[in-house]
């Protein structure tokens, strides 16, 4: 099994549908990150914790909000989906060096 | 913030040794990290560089200099299945949370090895 999976793998809803990307690990690790990768943009950060408590803001959290419900728990929501929110998303976890990444989920908005 | 700027693409040929580029500009350097992404998978981690000069491991070395914002991946005896791109990462003091650091990443480099 993998140390951090996401949910759903593959995703098509409508424009306006809150949709949400679950991800959980079994690395034990406090760090947990959600990112976008876009062709030609690269992976971009849309919002990280630390711990449980702790939810931070990334460069393009607009229209994203997260929840930690727990140390192996950090979901990713979309309240209104719209079709520029089509794109790759990937969980990654981390201790203090380099990340591990889930699968991904890919989710198109028509 | 960060400016990271990877070559879009590079092509090479099966046996040969090919070098990918990455230059940045930071407010503070904590570390620069490679990732490796086939199509369609999740990247994975392949060195971390946080001292000037040259972290070898197995076909893939790294470099580092600190002085010039630059790093290069230097991937010796391609084969087919390093066909995937290159993704580099900096980790800088200006993006931090509770005394830690947030790595941002380049575009990264599509690397396409033929016969």
């Amino acid at each position: 099994d993998a140390d951090v999976t996401q949910t759903p793998r593959n995703r098509i809803t409508k424009t306006g549908k809150r949709i949400m990307l679950e991800c959980s690990q079994t690395k034990g690790h406090d760090r947990m990150y959600w990112y976008r990768q876009d062709p030609g943009l690269g992976l971009r950060l849309i919002y990280y914790s630390f711990d449980v408590k702790d939810i931070n803001k990334g460069e393009i959290s607009d229209g994203y909000s997260v929840s930690r419900q727990a140390q192996a728990k950090f979901s990713l929501s979309l309240e209104s989906a719209i079709p520029n929110q089509t794109a790759l998303y990937f969980c990654a976890t981390s201790d203090t060096g380099e990340l591990f990444f889930g699968e991904g989920s890919r989710l198109t908005v028509l | 913030g960060q400016n990271i700027d990877q070559p879009t693409e590079m092509t090479a040929t099966e046996g040969a040794i090919v070098q990918i580029n990455c230059t940045y500009q930071t407010s503070g350097f904590n570390g620069l990290f490679w990732y490796q992404q086939h199509a369609g998978e999740a990247p994975t981690f392949l060195s971390y560089n946080v001292l000037d000069g040259l972290e070898e491991k197995g076909r893939f070395s790294s470099f580092l200099s600190r002085s010039k914002g630059y790093s290069y991946l230097l991937l010796k005896e391609l084969q087919m299945k390093d066909s995937a791109s290159y993704l580099c990462a900096v980790r800088d003091f200006a993006h931090r949370s509770g005394g830690s650091y947030i790595p941002t990443f380049g575009r990264g480099t599509s690397l396409i090895v033929h016969p």
